[in-house]
């Protein structure tokens, strides 16, 4: 069991370029989550997905967009990257719409804008 | 917000039981406690939750107390592996399902 997936691990960009991160997740969970995490700062949610078909900004959702393809894959792209996007980004996802259900997350992608 | 207050840091000798306290006084009614933790360069991974019963998994033990001011984190028999940083954690939001990572107890697991 795979549980939430992530790729890439690691990727390097310069400023100005795009791409999209890609997260799966096996365990046939209705909600799935996008954070990023910096020195200092703790997880902080960009954007969050309550059930397939529906996304929502979290509390940094600017310079991101989300897709929520199915139930199983939620993307999270970098139109125009920018320094300040230089982060270690993790993918979540737990059962039920919301509620008391934990999250499961990934091992995540380590971004880095030149 | 309801927000958590747990000690930087701690150590536990391998083979003993490390008990992890974390005070949440203002946590509401229908509130979880959740506890991560973070092993270096490694996602956050899911220990265990409870809402004001005792809770027990192959992992570890949660102790709620009675008011739900406070929770230990219990590793019955603390290892090597355990080394990480220990989150609790009481989600905020029931429409985003947002969780509040603290700072959280580095815990060292010495030999």
């Amino acid at each position: 069991n795979a549980g939430v997936t992530q790729t890439p691990k690691f990727q390097v960009l310069k400023t100005g370029q795009s791409m999209t991160l890609q997260c799966a997740q096996d365990m046939n969970h209705n909600s799935m989550y996008w954070y990023r995490q910096d020195p200092g700062m703790g997880l902080r949610l960009i954007y969050y997905s309550a059930s397939e078909g529906t996304t929502d900004k979290g509390e940094v959702p600017n310079g991101y967009n989300v897709s929520r393809l199915n139930k199983r894959e939620f993307s999270l792209r970098l139109e125009s990257a920018a320094p300040s996007q230089t982060s270690v980004y993790f993918c979540a996802s737990s059962d039920s719409g919301i509620g008391n259900q934990p999250q499961h997350f990934g091992d995540g992608t380590r971004l880095s804008i030149l | 917000d309801a927000k958590t207050t747990q000690p930087p840091s701690m150590d536990c000798a391998e083979g003993r039981a490390a008990n992890l306290p974390c005070n949440h006084s203002t946590i509401s009614g229908n509130e979880y406690v959740y506890w991560y933790r973070q092993i270096h360069s490694q996602g956050p991974q899911y220990i265990i939750h409870g809402l004001k019963n005792n809770e027990t998994n192959e992992m570890a033990s949660l102790i709620i107390t009675e008011d739900r001011k406070s929770s230990t984190l219990i590793l019955p028999h603390a290892t090597l592996r355990d080394t990480a940083v220990y989150y609790c954690i009481v989600r905020v939001s029931r429409n985003t399902g947002k969780l509040i990572f603290g700072q959280g107890t580095t815990l060292q697991v010495k030999p």
